[in-house]
Formats: structure tokens, C-alpha cells, sequence
């Protein structure tokens, strides 16, 4: 047990599908974060969230859509998606000012198809 | 901006033997924190090793330790006695102090063990 439970661990979806990942974490952080990452690029932060509030978005499609409904619980949601899409999606936790660094699930292999 | 630089994208060692990846980092702070990270193929990003920049020490954690040069800003991670299971991407990360700080990741270095 890790700490960071991510799920599903795969998902093809098709480039009209609705789709939903989820994170969840009980370390008692009150920070959360999205990472994305693709073959041969580097880590790429998507969202941050600081007890339950956005605080960063760099610039991600809106066909990406974060939702943190608690402090536990971090979700993306996917929409019409496209091939370059396609990567593992990273979920992490801290706390906010976290001298300790991040704990990360196991990730999600998406596959846009 | 703080940034992570791995010059080696990717090294082999062989099993028992001890190898040295490299990490350099760009900062103003005098005060951070650095990491390294290991992702097995199992995908999950697993913390390796933590330094204080202002502890003089290098930390130490079994097979792992670190040389940390703070004037030279270079983070490097020392593996001994390597095994099958270090084979890996390590990931140097720098953390500021701040509250809103958040880790900034190098790009990797794959690692392969020979047996």
C-alpha cells in the first residue's frame, strides 16, 4: 500500500469517449497534483491543488478537467481526446509546504485510440 | 527559475558493482531541498533519497547515498552493490522552501544493471 491509489491502471478510450481518473490518498496531505508523462518528454505538471483549491494550471486543454472534491480525492476527467494524448497520468500528494516531497500513485496508461 | 539538469540519459553498471548518476541544479536560494526519485518498471515514482541543502552531510539510506555540493550545485546519487532491482529511470527533483513551492524534476536518468 502506497499511500496513492490510482485507478484505473489502464484505459483505451476512443477519441469521442467520456472517461474519469481517479486519485486518492489517505496521508493526511492537503496538497495534490497532476502530472503527465510521455516517452522521451520530461515530467509535465498539469494541475496543482492546495486544500482543495486550484492553484496551477499550466496551460493544459480543457478537454483536460480537474475536480478535487476533498482534500483526499482528485479526479481528471477526459473528453474527446486525441492520439497525443496518449501517456501515463501521475497522481501525487504532499503537504503544501513539503520538505518531505511528493508520494505518487502508480499511474494510469492511457491510450487514446 | 530553479532548474534540474541529468547529463545522462542513460548508464548500465554491472550487478555488485557501484555506480554514480549525475545531477546538477540552478538555484539562487540558499535554502531547498533535494530529492531523488526512483521509477521502476511497476510506473510508481518512489522516493529514494532526501538532502537538506543546509545540512553539511551527505545523506546516507543503505545502498544509496549522495554528494552534495552545494557551491558547485551538484546533487549526484551514488548506488553500491548494484541489483537487478535498481534498474530503473532515477529522477533528480529540487523543492524551495517556500510554501508554494513545488518539485521540479530533472529528466531522467535510465539506468540498466547487468547481470
Amino acid at each position: 500500500e502506497t499511500g496513492v491509489t490510482q485507478t484505473p491502471r489502464h484505459l483505451v478510450m476512443g477519441m469521442t469517449n467520456k472517461k474519469s481518473l481517479k486519485c486518492e490518498q489517505h496521508l493526511g496531505h492537503n496538497a495534490m497534483y497532476w502530472y503527465k508523462q510521455s516517452a522521451k518528454k520530461p515530467l509535465e505538471l498539469m494541475f496543482v491543488y492546495n486544500f482543495k483549491e486550484q492553484t496551477e494550471n499550466n496551460s493544459v486543454p480543457s478537454r483536460f478537467s480537474p475536480e478535487c472534491p476533498n482534500s483526499s480525492h482528485l479526479f481528471l476527467h477526459l473528453h474527446t481526446l486525441q492520439p497525443e494524448d496518449s501517456a501515463l497520468y501521475l497522481c501525487a500528494s504532499s503537504q503544501v509546504s513539503g520538505s518531505y516531497g511528493y508520494t505518487f500513485g502508480s499511474g494510469t496508461r492511457l491510450t487514446v485510440v | 527559475a530553479q532548474t534540474v539538469t541529468q547529463s545522462q540519459p542513460e548508464m548500465s553498471v554491472q550487478e555488485a558493482e557501484t555506480v554514480t548518476l549525475s545531477c546538477t541544479y540552478d538555484t539562487s536560494e540558499s535554502d531547498y531541498y533535494l530529492f531523488w526519485y526512483k521509477q521502476p518498471p511497476s510506473r510508481q515514482m518512489i522516493l529514494v533519497i532526501r538532502q537538506e541543502a543546509y545540512k553539511q552531510q551527505n545523506a546516507t539510506e543503505n545502498r544509496f547515498s549522495v554528494n552534495f555540493q552545494k557551491a558547485a550545485k551538484s546533487f549526484s546519487l551514488k548506488i553500491s552493490d548494484s541489483q537487478l532491482g535498481d534498474a530503473a529511470m532515477y529522477f533528480c527533483a529540487y523543492r524551495g522552501t517556500d510554501r508554494d513551492d513545488k518539485i521540479i524534476f530533472g529528466k531522467g536518468t535510465r539506468l540498466h544493471i547487468l547481470p
